[in-house]
């Protein structure tokens, strides 16, 4: 089965409204990041964290690892911001290889 | 910023020709790593490289792929021959340490083999 699960697949908000990006695991992660994939494809590293709690401007991402989920919290969405979400687990292997999820395509529309 | 810059952001090829994706890690990071994504997929973890060597690869780095760094110029990943199922976009990353950093990731090389 799929390792990493996120949910929504797909959310459209309105300019403003907030955002709660969930992301399962199945396997024991070391760390969870959250990459922003532009429309082109390219990947934005936001945020990184192998558990509690991280904030960097509007964004929050929270990680639960013995409970094997994740969060992203977007508040005060901009259009700007649509686009595709990637959560990715990394393992304690040390490689440095991470497990994507499938993502969540967020739309905010004015 | 520093950037991993990926040449060329597109490649059109026949099936059965040999192609080669290069990038330009950040130049102080030592590991380096290929990922497959198909158009409207998950993104794949392909194979990671570390002082001259592969670390790890995934059941997608069939034998047709390798990838080498020569004396610190590009990391190519070679694909000798191509088959239909090898188009996708390739995205390079690199990163300093090993874990816990996330890697930086280029722009991506978009393959389409015919």
């Amino acid at each position: 089965g799929q390792q990493v699960q996120q949910s929504p697949a797909s959310l459209v908000l309105q300019e403003g409204e907030n955002a709660e990006l969930q992301c399962n695991f199945s396997s024991t992660a070391t760390r969870l990041q959250w990459f922003y994939q532009r429309p082109g494809g390219s990947l934005v590293s936001l945020l990184s964290n192998p558990s509690g709690t991280k904030h960097t401007g509007r964004l929050t991402s929270t990680t639960v690892t013995k409970e094997r989920r994740g969060s992203l919290h977007i508040s005060s969405s901009q259009i700007t911001d649509s686009g595709t979400y990637l959560c990715a687990m990394e393992r304690s292997t040390n490689t440095g290889k991470l497990t994507f999820g499938d993502g969540t395509v967020l739309t905010v529309k004015p | 910023g520093p950037k991993v810059l990926q040449i060329p952001s597109h490649q059109i090829i026949d099936m059965g020709q040999m192609v080669t994706l290069n990038c330009d890690p950040v130049s102080n990071h030592l590991y380096f790593y290929w990922y497959k994504q198909i158009l409207g997929q998950q993104m794949e973890f392909l194979v990671n490289f570390y002082n001259g060597k592969v670390m790890e690869k995934s059941k997608l780095f069939k034998d047709q792929f390798s990838v080498e760094r020569p004396d610190g110029s590009y990391f190519t990943l070679k694909i000798q021959p191509t088959a239909l199922e090898d188009s996708a976009v390739y995205f390079c990353a690199s990163s300093l340490q090993g874990n816990n950093q996330a890697p930086l990731f280029g722009e991506g090389t978009r393959l389409s083999v015919l």
